[in-house]
């Protein structure tokens, strides 16, 4: 079973568009969300992240925003430029379970010039 | 400081064949993990160690053992290699009680 739900696949922002990003999660035990961000070639490298008694991250232009009653998180980055193009995967880890990574399936985003 | 490496960076394989990932870290990191992603799938832990001489199966576990004998080494074996298991296979680390965890670059191996 998907304990991580990412929408959506893909994405096309013009510069300087918003980007948005959505997971939806099932386990209440899951105590970090991360984001990472992936370049064709690349491994993942982490983006930002957040736990859930706090409801927004802001590092930059990205934006975490976190919805602990509805088990949802999304990723927002502000601004988009051609240089953020690249594989987003949101994921959830439970620190009771040997802080395994639980990815979602992931969105390409590509931002248009 | 390399951080997280991978050995070798491509492969071919035929069925039946068999072959050894190595991944490596020099950050002193107890816990590893090997990971597979395929497209559209996301990226699916195989197995993983809490520190030297440990090991445990992650979610997709079968066709596939693990070795930890060094804590900066974690190895990934294929005994027979089946077309199913053609992907990019990903190494990461992470300190005890942290979250974070670094990966590798990867080794894109094709089974034919």
């Amino acid at each position: 079973q998907q304990q991580v739900k990412q929408s959506p696949q893909s994405l096309i922002v013009q510069k300087g568009g918003i980007s948005i990003i959505n997971c939806a999660y099932e386990n209440t035990a899951f105590d970090y969300f991360p984001w990472y961000q992936q370049f064709p070639g690349k491994g993942p490298a982490l983006l930002i992240a957040i736990r859930p008694d706090v409801s927004e991250k802001k590092e930059g232009r990205f934006t975490i925003s976190f919805n602990k009653s509805a088990k949802q998180f999304s990723l927002h980055i502000m601004d988009s430029q051609p240089g953020d193009s690249a594989t987003y995967f949101c994921a959830a880890v439970s620190g009771g379970s040997n802080y395994k990574l639980t990815f979602g399936k992931g969105t390409l985003l590509t931002v248009n010039p | 400081n390399a951080g997280v490496t991978q050995t070798p960076k491509f492969r071919v394989l035929k069925t039946g064949q068999s072959m050894t990932l190595l991944c490596a870290q020099d950050m002193n990191h107890e816990y590893m993990y090997w990971y597979r992603q395929d497209p559209g799938m996301g990226l699916r832990l195989i197995h993983y160690s809490v520190g030297e001489g440990t090991t445990a199966k992650g979610e997709v576990p079968d066709g596939y053992n693990v070795s930890r004998l060094k804590k900066q080494n974690f190895l990934l074996g294929l005994e027979s290699a089946a077309p199913s298991q053609t992907s990019v296979y990903f190494c990461a680390s992470s300190l005890v009680g942290l979250y974070e965890q670094y990966f590798g670059p990867g080794t894109r191996l094709t089974v034919t």
